[in-house]
């Protein structure tokens, strides 16, 4: 399995507190990505890094902020967390960029 | 806006059959095409991937076809095995956008015994 994690793995918390969730990898994968899943939703792109410090929105970005500041962390906060960000929250990393994404196992998300 | 579509009802097939899982796009003209397994709980897991001018890919019991006519690719499981029971996801990059890729709400698959 690819080595990728995602911490933590479950989170409770309340509308209007910032959250950060963690994704660290030790494959040297230049992509990352962030995506939220949600029932009848299927997977949707946050946002996803192209390199440390190069960052980009996918289709869900509102209230959410990334950060990448070594080739292996790509933190995902939410500013003010909202009932509509409760979610399950996956990384990935990509080698060559949209082939092949590995997945980490997911953040339960739940904000009250 | 491109527009990818799964079966998302479950489908249940006996055991030794082959099962045959649907994605139609609508809207663009991906290059490839990936496919995915996603158990409960977990992240995916990325099985095939099949570019435009290959018309089918293979890895044991499982094949992919794309048909960029019909805009629409399949996926077969031969000699289906209660392990198989997963969700698949079919996954096309995003319309212009590079180094990004979409993902279709997936077909649940059930392989009875």
């Amino acid at each position: 399995d690819a080595g990728i994690t995602q911490s933590p793995r479950h989170k409770v918390t309340e509308t209007g507190t910032p959250v950060t969730l963690r994704c660290h990898q030790t494959e040297n994968h230049r992509y990352m990505y962030w995506y939220r899943q949600d029932p009848g939703h299927g997977l949707r792109l946050i946002h996803y890094s192209y390199g440390v410090k190069d960052t980009d929105k996918g289709e869900v970005s509102d209230g959410y902020s990334v950060s990448r500041s070594k080739t292996e962390d790509f933190l995902l906060t939410l500013e003010s967390a909202t009932s509509s960000q409760t979610s399950v929250y996956f990384c990935a990393i990509s080698e060559t960029g949209d082939e092949k994404l590995f997945f980490g196992s997911g953040t339960q998300l739940s904000v009250l | 806006s491109q527009k990818i579509e799964q079966n998302s009802e479950a489908l249940n097939i006996q055991e030794g059959k082959t099962a045959t899982l649907t994605c139609n796009y609508t809207n663009y003209s991906p290059a490839y095409l990936q496919w995915y397994r996603q158990d409960p709980g977990r992240g995916p897991v990325f099985l095939l991937l099949i570019r435009e001018n290959e018309k089918e890919k293979r890895k044991e019991r499982l094949k992919v076809t794309f048909d960029t006519t019909l805009k629409q690719s399949l996926f077969h499981i031969t000699a289906s095995q209660p392990a198989d029971s997963a969700t698949y996801l079919c996954a096309p990059p995003y319309s212009g956008g590079y180094q990004k890729v979409t993902f279709g709400t997936g077909t649940k698959l059930q392989v009875i015994p």
